[in-house]
């Protein structure tokens, strides 16, 4: 069974752009959440979704935000680029939502000057 | 709102020492997973455990919910498990989703 990709891998963006990444879960996981890690912050819940449906949010503004599609794909947005979210961003796929086992993707790292 | 402490946060062993990571959480519950991060940033999770202990060949990991504190344990430690070990909380659906803690860099020396 193949594992949790991330598109892309890597991403450069200038201030003020907005960018797009994308999640594909583990073939039947319904349950995708997207965490951000930096070397000041560490890992840090962006937001969980469960049957396209946003379940829980993490303390980010609102310009980071997300979708998840029929087939359980999500993405997430990141509008008005700003220095400080230059982050590897990772999404993980579970079976269920909540405390499950968490699958994590590869990682998208966005550089953002 | 749930903190979670680990320590050490840096941690240099020699081949086949005996390690133990520790981490502390603040608030109740459902669950405690524990990741390994290797360099380039892939992360595996190890265990996730809500009572007692689990064993996956070297590893143990087991967990105290009346004291809030889990532990890693890695036996005959080997160069190949030099990585970040990072413990992270779920509170059962709640609106924080996971907790992490820093991590614990481990470098095992031959």
């Amino acid at each position: 069974k193949a594992g949790v990709t991330q598109t892309p891998r890597y991403l450069i963006k200038t201030r003020g752009q907005q960018v797009t990444l994308s999640c594909s879960p583990i073939s039947g996981h319904r349950s995708v959440s997207w965490y951000q890690q930096t070397p000041g912050q560490g890992l840090q819940f962006l937001f969980e979704y469960f049957s396209e449906t946003q379940r829980n949010k993490g303390n980010f503004p609102g310009r980071f935000s997300g979708r998840q599609f029929s087939n359980s794909r999500s993405e997430m947005n990141v509008s008005t680029l700003e220095l400080g979210d230059s982050a590897l961003y990772l999404c993980a796929s579970s079976l269920v939502r909540g405390g499950d086992t968490q699958y994590f993707g590869p990682g998208t790292r966005l550089t953002v000057l | 709102k749930n903190e979670v402490e680990q320590s050490p946060q840096n941690l240099t062993a020699q081949e086949g020492e005996f390690i133990t990571i520790n981490c502390s959480y603040s608030v109740g519950i459902s669950a405690l997973h524990w990741l390994q991060q290797h360099p380039g940033g892939g992360i595996v999770s190890l265990f996730m455990l809500s009572s007692g202990k689990k064993k996956h060949g070297r590893l143990i990991a087991t967990i105290n919910i009346q004291e809030k504190h889990s532990s890693l344990h890695i036996t005959a430690s080997h160069p190949r498990d030099s990585a970040v070990y990072i413990c992270a909380a779920a509170t059962g659906g709640g609106a924080d989703g996971l907790t992490f803690g820093k991590g614990t860099h481990l470098i095992i020396q031959p």
